[in-house]
């Protein structure tokens, strides 16, 4: 594997399901973060981790609960998420010392 | 708060067309100027980073100029593989870990 990795790609779920999405970067990065992208709207950031801590939360719910275990894997859990929160979850990493960011392919989430 | 607008929405060439892309941005000190772009269904790919005004990078038939109010996303002689959507984004100096403030995107169309 190389670059930025998210599984799964497409998920489905109903407001009372619980699911996680995985992101996993394998280029020596030290920071992770998740984005949201809605149709017609800018990319939204969500959280941001440096050196597996999160240093970010832009007013996300709790609905969301993200989870960093090392600097290599960054995760999302779901519960009883809104039809509102369908959208393509992104995850991207970058070195802490340079601005670049790079994504991985994203999650096209649809809460039904 | 910091502010990305670009324009225009959409654009339509035809093959061999030139044209700009622009981005203009209020930011409480640059830190950098991001393009990236983005293919249906896909992560945003990192194309350039822009830090001061003059500066200039090229790749292929893009060329990125950066002024302190806009910069500008120029396409020479466009192929239909170079059909995106090009995202535009800044960060502040002073920003705590590497929060990009992005743009809603150009979406280009080449046509053969």
């Amino acid at each position: 594997e190389t670059g930025v990795t998210q599984t799964p790609r497409h998920l489905v779920m109903g407001m009372t399901n619980k699911k996680s999405l995985k992101c996993e970067q394998h280029l020596g990065h030290n920071a992770m973060y998740w984005y949201k992208q809605s149709a017609k709207k800018p990319l939204e950031l969500m959280f941001v981790y440096n050196f597996k801590e999160q240093t970010e939360n832009n007013s996300v719910p709790s609905r969301f609960s993200p989870e960093c275990p090392n600097s290599s894997h960054l995760f999302l859990h779901l519960h009883t998420l809104q039809p509102e929160d369908s959208a393509l979850y992104l995850c991207a990493s970058s070195q802490i010392s340079y601005n670049e960011q790079f994504f991985g392919p994203g999650t096209r989430l649809t809460v039904l | 708060e910091d502010q990305v607008t670009q324009s225009p929405e959409a654009l339509r060439l035809q093959e061999g067309e030139s044209s700009s892309l622009n981005c203009s941005y209020t930011v409480s000190g640059l830190r950098g100027l991001f393009w990236y772009r983005q293919d249906p269904g896909k992560g945003p790919e990192f194309l350039f980073t822009l830090y001061s005004a003059g500066e200039e990078k090229e790749k292929e038939r893009l060329k990125a100029t950066l002024t302190k109010k806009e910069s500008f996303l120029h396409i020479t002689a466009p192929k239909p593989e170079d059909s995106a959507t090009y995202l535009c984004a800044v960060q502040a100096g002073g920003t705590s870990g590497s929060r990009l403030t992005f743009g809603e995107g150009t979406q280009l169309t080449v046509n053969p």
